[in-house]
């Protein structure tokens, strides 16, 4: 049981390059969050999916865009990478009903 | 403007002394949560209150949720260097479970 697991943990792209972070939870959870963490802070919603088949923009979604592949995955892409990107990301699962959120161990991401 | 206002923003102390972080908002919760990250990984649940005036103890954590569900606040006794970290809250606004919002962190740091 690995809980949320997330690739890659770092990331170094030049400006306008484009990747896909990706994670996936084996708690059979319905929703799942990507965030991202900046100094002083806290976490931003970039994005969210309540359930499979649908994904809803967070506080912070310009620049991002999520695909919830199946129950298990869901995928945060950066088209064309700017600097202000450079972030920490992290994924998170929640079970409905239920409180707690579970967070995958986070990608280090530096767009230079 | 963060929605969750947390304070102190950073707090170095020595083992044994006691100290309280404080979060507090404009806006009703309908929970409040208090996570703590180490470095390199993703935050972990400590507690959630759910309750106006609820208390738990976490043995030598307690967290206390305002009456009126805006304000929260974690009270450490005798800290310990074991207890070095980022300590975050986070809240589900009243009428809104879908997301939820982080405040901006303490960095505490307990030396021996």
């Amino acid at each position: 049981n690995a809980g949320v697991t997330q690739t890659p943990k770092f990331q170094v792209l030049k400006t306008g390059q484009s990747m896909t972070l990706q994670c996936a939870q084996d708690m059979n959870h319905n929703s799942m969050y990507w965030y991202r963490q900046d100094p002083g802070m806290g976490l931003r919603l970039i994005y969210y999916s309540a359930s499979e088949g649908t994904t809803d923009k967070g506080e912070v979604p310009n620049g991002y865009n999520v695909s919830r592949l199946n129950k298990r995955e869901f995928s945060l892409r950066l088209e064309s990478a700017a600097p202000s990107q450079t972030s920490v990301y992290f994924c998170a699962s929640r079970d409905w009903g239920a409180y707690e959120q579970y967070f995958g161990p986070g990608t280090r991401l530096t767009v230079t | 403007t963060q929605l969750l206002e947390q304070s102190p923003q950073f707090l170095s102390i020595q083992e044994g002394e006691n100290l309280t972080v404080y979060c507090n908002s404009s806006s009703v919760f309908s929970s409040l949560q208090w996570y703590r990250q180490e470095p390199g990984e993703g935050p972990v649940l400590l507690v959630t209150v759910v309750t106006g005036g609820e208390v738990k103890k976490l043995k030598r954590l307690t967290f206390q949720f305002g009456d009126a569900r805006k304000d929260s606040s974690l009270h450490i006794t005798a800290a310990q260097p074991g207890d070095t970290g980022l300590y975050l809250c986070a809240g589900f606004v009243s009428g809104s479970a879908r997301q939820l919002t982080f405040g901006s962190g303490t960095q505490l740091t307990v030396l021996p």
